[in-house]
Parts: structure tokens; C-alpha cells; sequence
């Protein structure tokens, strides 16, 4: 199936403790993304990339890195992990100028 | 920042009637793309206007753009209970980096 795959769907993880999310797009896209959505379903951008560079690097805390390893795949390590972090991860893939893509989310919630 | 605010939050219909979500934007925008989330799924793309004045139909769905590229709306034409879910706009600037900014979403609620 052509889509934007990420994994895990769901993550329930400890203060302090660190935590990746992988995303993979077989749709050929040249851009890929990453967004929070918090519990009032407000959706943020975080991060952007384009052909594996960083084009968009929104106000997030130090603790979230994201890596593009290839243009096909994006990923995101968070470290020390705090309560605030709880949300929706959605993985996102486009053509530069066009409408994205969604992954199915990984829910995170941090005890 | 820009911004991109969305009217009403939230809006509760009985199956059958109208219903529209308006979406408006802080700065010019270069498009508008409209997406939908169903409970506890991801968005999905709906459709993407571009031109000053645009409007599109997909069957009970019409969208349109401002003149000023500044504001869109939705308007969904006797709503089906498979209507249900949030709708959100997104506004492109344009630029370098063509960043979509999403609105803060309108959750509708179809009573059948």
C-alpha cells in the first residue's frame, strides 16, 4: 500500500525517559514533516524536510531532534521526556507545494 | 506569526441541516487547503483553492476563497451523519519554506 506509515501508534512512557517515533513515506515525496496535535486538537508544525534538509524548525524545546536518514524516512527522538509532551505525533509527507499526506499518529502519553 | 482562526469551535446540527466553518487568516495567503479528521484518525485533504474569489463544490461541499486571500469558508449542504468530525484549514504563506499553517479546527457533531 502507498502511504505514510509511523510507528509506534501508540507510546506510554515515564518522566525523564527518552523516546523515538519513526515515519516512513513510500509515496515519493520530497517533503516530509512533523506536527502535534495537543487535546484541543489545536495542530502545530514542528519540523520540516525537504530532500533530507531541515527547512522549518518552529519553537520546540532542544529535547525534540528530528532525523532524515533519506528522503523516504523521518524520524523524531525526544529526550527526557515531560508530562507536557503528551499528545498526538502526526507524520506528514508532500510535493513541496502541495497538500500533505498524514500518517496515522502516535499517541503519546508521558506519566 | 502568522495566525489562522476558525469559527465556530464547535457546532452541533441535526442530520439534514446546513452547516459552515470560516476560516480567516492573520496575513495573505499564497492557497487555503481544507482537510478533515474523523474521531480518533488522522486529517485528510480535501481540496486546496488557490485564485482570489475561488469557489469548488464536491457534491454537499462548497468551498470558497476570499477575494483578499485572507478568509475561506466550508459549507456543507444537508449534513449526513458521516459528516462528523473536525474541519481544518490551512493556510500556505508563501516564501522559501511554503509553511501550512493549520486553524484552530471546527468539531462537527451530527445528531441523526
Amino acid at each position: 500500500d502507498t502511504a505514510v506509515s509511523q510507528t509506534p501508534k501508540y507510546l506510554v512512557t515515564q518522566m525523564g525517559n527518552d523516546k523515538s517515533i519513526k515515519c516512513e513515506q513510500n509515496l515519493g515525496h520530497d517533503t516530509m514533516y512533523w506536527y502535534k496535535q495537543d487535546s484541543k486538537k489545536f495542530l502545530k508544525i514542528m519540523f520540516s524536510y525537504n530532500n533530507k534538509e531541515l527547512i522549518i524548525n518552529e519553537t520546540v524545546p532542544n529535547r525534540f531532534s528530528p532525523k532524515s536518514p533519506d528522503k523516504a524516512h523521518l524520524n523524531l527522538h525526544i529526550n527526557s521526556l515531560e508530562l507536557g509532551d503528551s499528545a498526538v505525533y502526526f507524520c506528514a509527507s508532500s510535493y513541496s507545494n502541495s497538500p500533505l499526506h498524514f500518517g496515522n499518529g502516535t499517541r503519546l502519553t508521558v506519566t | 506569526g502568522q495566525q489562522v482562526m476558525q469559527i465556530p469551535q464547535y457546532q452541533h446540527v441535526q442530520e439534514g441541516e446546513d452547516f459552515t466553518t470560516y476560516c480567516n487568516s492573520s496575513t495573505t495567503l499564497s492557497n487555503i487547503q481544507w482537510y478533515k479528521q474523523r474521531p480518533g484518525g488522522h486529517p485528510v485533504f480535501l481540496i486546496q483553492l488557490v485564485k482570489s474569489g475561488e469557489v469548488k463544490k464536491q457534491k454537499r461541499l462548497t468551498f470558497q476563497f476570499g477575494e483578499a486571500k485572507k478568509n475561506s469558508s466550508l459549507h456543507i449542504t444537508a449534513t449526513q451523519t458521516t459528516d462528523v468530525g473536525t474541519y481544518f484549514c490551512a493556510g500556505q504563506e508563501g516564501g522559501a519554506t511554503n509553511k501550512l499553517i493549520f486553524g484552530t479546527g471546527t468539531l462537527l457533531a451530527v445528531q441523526p
